[in-house]
C-alpha cells in the first residue's frame, strides 16, 4: 500500500513559467509533509516543508499548498529556472519522524 | 561539518557475498535511516533508528541487518547479496526537535550485485 503517491513521473515546463508538482497521501495521521530535490549522483536535499496545521508555506520561489480534506499537497515553483531541473520527491511523516517518500517527479525546465 | 558520510560510493558484489555499507553523521542527530532508490519506486525505507541501541524495520527490510551502537554510526549489512539488491543506497539523519527540516542525506552508495 503506497501511502504517498506522485502520479506524474515527469513534467516539462518552459523557463519563467510556473511548475506545479502534485502529491497525494492516504494516511490521515501524517502531520508533516516535505519536498526534496535530487540531482543525479547526489543525495536528496531538503527543499520546503509544511505542518498539517497550515495550508500554505512559502520560501522564495517555492510554495507548498496542503489540502487536508483532499489529502493532497502541491509544490509551486515560480518562476521556473533551468537549475530547477531535477527529480522532486514528496515525503510525509506521522509523529515518529519516519519519512515515507513518493516515487518522484522528474522536472525539466527548458529555455 | 561533514554532515552524513557514506562509504563506499561504488561497490560491485558477487551473488552470495556479504558486505557492510558505512554511514556516519556528525550532527548529533538521534534519528538515522537507510533508504534504497530504484527506478520508478522512489525512496523506500529499509531500516531506521531513533537512538543508540534502538532499531526498527522499514518497508523493505529483508536481506538487510542494522545495528546502532553509537549516535554517530549506522551501518547497513547485506547478509547474502542478491541481484535484487542492486540499487542506490542512501543513509540519512535527523533531529526530532527539527521535524520541519526532515532528514539530511548522504551522497549515496551505488551497489551492483552480479
Amino acid at each position: 500500500d503506497q501511502q504517498v503517491k506522485q502520479n506524474s513521473p515527469s513534467l516539462s515546463v518552459q523557463e519563467g513559467r510556473i511548475s506545479i508538482l502534485n502529491c497525494d497521501y492516504t494516511n490521515s495521521m501524517f502531520d508533516y509533509f516535505l519536498w526534496y530535490k535530487k540531482y543525479p549522483a547526489e543525495g536528496p536535499t531538503f527543499l520546503i516543508s509544511i505542518s498539517s496545521i497550515k495550508d500554505k508555506n512559502e520560501d522564495g520561489r517555492f510554495t507548498v499548498f496542503l489540502n487536508k480534506s483532499a489529502k493532497h499537497l502541491s509544490l509551486h515553483i515560480v518562476p521556473s529556472q533551468p537549475g530547477d531541473s531535477a527529480v522532486y520527491f514528496c515525503a510525509a511523516s506521522a509523529f515518529t519522524d519516519k519519512l515515507i517518500f513518493g516515487t518522484g517527479t522528474r522536472l525539466q525546465v527548458f529555455p | 561539518n561533514a554532515g552524513v558520510t557514506q562509504t563506499p560510493k561504488f561497490q560491485v558484489l558477487k551473488t552470495g557475498q556479504s558486505m557492510t555499507l558505512q554511514c556516519a553523521q556528525d550532527m548529533n542527530h538521534e534519528y538515522m535511516s537507510w533508504y534504497r532508490q530504484d527506478p520508478g519506486m522512489g525512496l523506500r525505507l529499509i531500516h531506521y533508528s531513533v537512538g543508540a541501541g534502538i532499531t526498527d524495520q522499514g518497508e523493505v527490510p529483508n536481506g538487510y541487518n542494522v545495528s546502532r551502537s553509537t549516535t554517530e554510526d549506522f551501518p547497513l549489512r547485506l547478509l547474502s547479496a542478491a541481484p535484487s539488491q542492486t540499487s542506490v543506497y542512501f543513509c540519512a539523519s535527523s533531529s526530532p526537535l527539527d521535524r520541519a527540516r526532515g532528514y539530511t542525506f548522504g551522497s549515496g552508495t551505488r551497489l551492483t550485485v552480479v
